[in-house]
């Protein structure tokens, strides 16, 4: 089974625009979370999905927003792009949400410019 | 505050020796712990995943403990090697936060020949 894909793995932005993400879950997983990773912060939750509908949502400004389609295929939209956005943003699937594990897919690493 | 502290923060370690790494944790109602090893720009990847119940898990040279009275737990690396350079991440789920972990910041290995 094919594990969680992300695409681009790399990205550079400059300041002001706005970007989106996309992640792909593994096949029968129908929750999708996000995380924020800086070598400051560690990983911070931004949000998750579950059968198209957010159902948690981390404490990030509404320029970062999301969104699943049927096929539990998840973007993650960044708007006005700040510096301090330049991450890794890691994608995680999990069957069904809650204490689950969840399996994480290798990231893009996006840079503000 | 920060529900899961880790330490230390890095650690240095030479090949073949062994390691142990902590996580305390205020997260409650518990409901699972797990060990996650993040190589350097790679998405998170599980070692270990243990309940209330559970005191002890092995996974190969991995071997995390759980005190749950004491709301601590260990992973200990045995004879180390290269490839065990990583950040190694502790993340708690809480029985009643459906679908929200609380992360560490993470302990940095490095293992050198």
């Amino acid at each position: 089974k094919a594990g969680v894909t992300q695409t681009p793995r790399y990205l550079i932005k400059t300041r002001g625009q706005q970007v989106t993400l996309s992640c792909s879950p593994i096949s029968g997983h129908r929750s999708v979370s996000w995380y924020q990773q800086t070598p400051g912060q560690g990983l911070q939750f931004l949000f998750e999905y579950f059968s198209e509908t957010q159902r948690n949502k981390g404490n990030f400004p509404g320029r970062f927003s999301g969104r699943q389609f049927s096929n539990s295929r998840s973007e993650m939209n960044v708007s006005t792009l700040e510096l301090g956005d330049s991450a890794l943003y890691l994608c995680a699937s999990n069957i069904q949400g809650g204490g689950n594990e969840q399996f994480f897919g290798p990231g893009t690493r996006l840079t503000v410019l | 505050k920060n529900q899961v502290e880790q330490s230390p923060q890095s650690l240095i370690i030479l090949e073949g020796k062994n390691c142990t790494l902590q996580c305390n944790y205020t997260v409650s109602p518990f409901s699972n712990l797990r060990w996650y090893k993040q190589d350097t720009g790679r998405g998170p990847v599980s070692l270990t995943i243990m309940t209330f119940s559970e005191n002890t898990k092995s996974n190969g040279r991995y071997t995390a403990t759980l005190d749950a009275d004491t709301k601590q737990s260990s992973l200990h690396i045995t004879a180390s090697q290269l490839s065990d350079s990583a950040s190694y991440i502790c993340v708690v789920s809480a029985a009643d936060s459906w679908g929200k972990f609380q992360f560490g910041a993470g302990t940095q290995v490095v293992v050198t020949p």
